[in-house]
């Protein structure tokens, strides 16, 4: 079974610059989860959709950042414009229901300049 | 306010040796509490889950323990290998609703030869 895929892996922008990171979840996998990680932290929930629509975007800075599942399979975040302290490991992870366990994706590593 | 803490922030040991990382939490009511592996550079990845009902699990040379009264969980590496290298991760499942998981911040684990 494939895992969680994610694009790109590393990416370097300037402030004020947009960005767009991709996730393919599980195949099945009804309820997919964008976290930002950063360095020595725990991830932090951004954004939850079960299928295609939104479950929780309560910590999401939506000024900045949207996201979206069209099809309630893969899934798009963007930040747009980028700050400094956006600089993070953005981690996508699904799972076939909301209370089963989260499979994790290796995460897109974002470094803003 | 719902909080997983986590101690220690690192932690470094030498290879054959064992080792138990704490977890205490103030989540409730909670449904189920997991142990997440983190290798650098990588998506977290399940070692355990326990329901409050239950007391240990084990997963090989991991082994999570919950005390629900007193809420607090520990994970035990028993036999240490260079590979154990990683972040660990206590994640409380927050059940007053949709299942939200919370995160703590991690325990840096180091193993050396």
């Amino acid at each position: 079974e494939a895992g969680v895929a994610q694009s790109p892996r590393y990416k370097i922008i300037e402030k004020r610059q947009s960005v767009a990171f991709w996730c393919n979840p599980i195949s099945g996998h009804a309820t997919l989860y964008w976290y930002q990680q950063i360095l020595g932290q725990g991830p932090k929930l951004l954004i939850q959709f079960q299928n295609n629509g939104v479950v929780d975007d309560s910590q999401l800075p939506k000024d900045r950042f949207s996201a979206e599942r069209l099809k309630g399979v893969d899934s798009t975040l963007k930040i747009q414009p980028a700050k400094l302290e956006d600089s993070a490991v953005y981690l996508c992870a699904s799972s076939r229901r909301q209370s089963e366990t989260q499979y994790f994706g290796p995460g897109t590593r974002l470094l803003v300049l | 306010k719902n909080q997983v803490e986590q101690s220690p922030q690192s932690l470094i040991i030498l290879e054959g040796k064992n080792c138990t990382l704490q977890c205490n939490y103030t989540v409730s009511p909670f449904s189920n509490l997991r142990w997440y592996k983190q290798d650098t550079g990588r998506g977290p990845v399940s070692l355990t889950i326990m329901t409050f009902s239950e007391n240990t699990k084990s997963n090989g040379r991991y082994t999570a323990t919950l005390d629900a009264d007193t809420k607090q969980s520990s994970l035990h590496i028993t036999a240490s290998q260079l590979s154990d290298s990683a972040s660990y991760i206590c994640v409380v499942t927050f059940s007053g609703g949709y299942n939200k998981l919370i995160f703590g911040a991690g325990t840096r684990l180091a193993v050396h030869p």
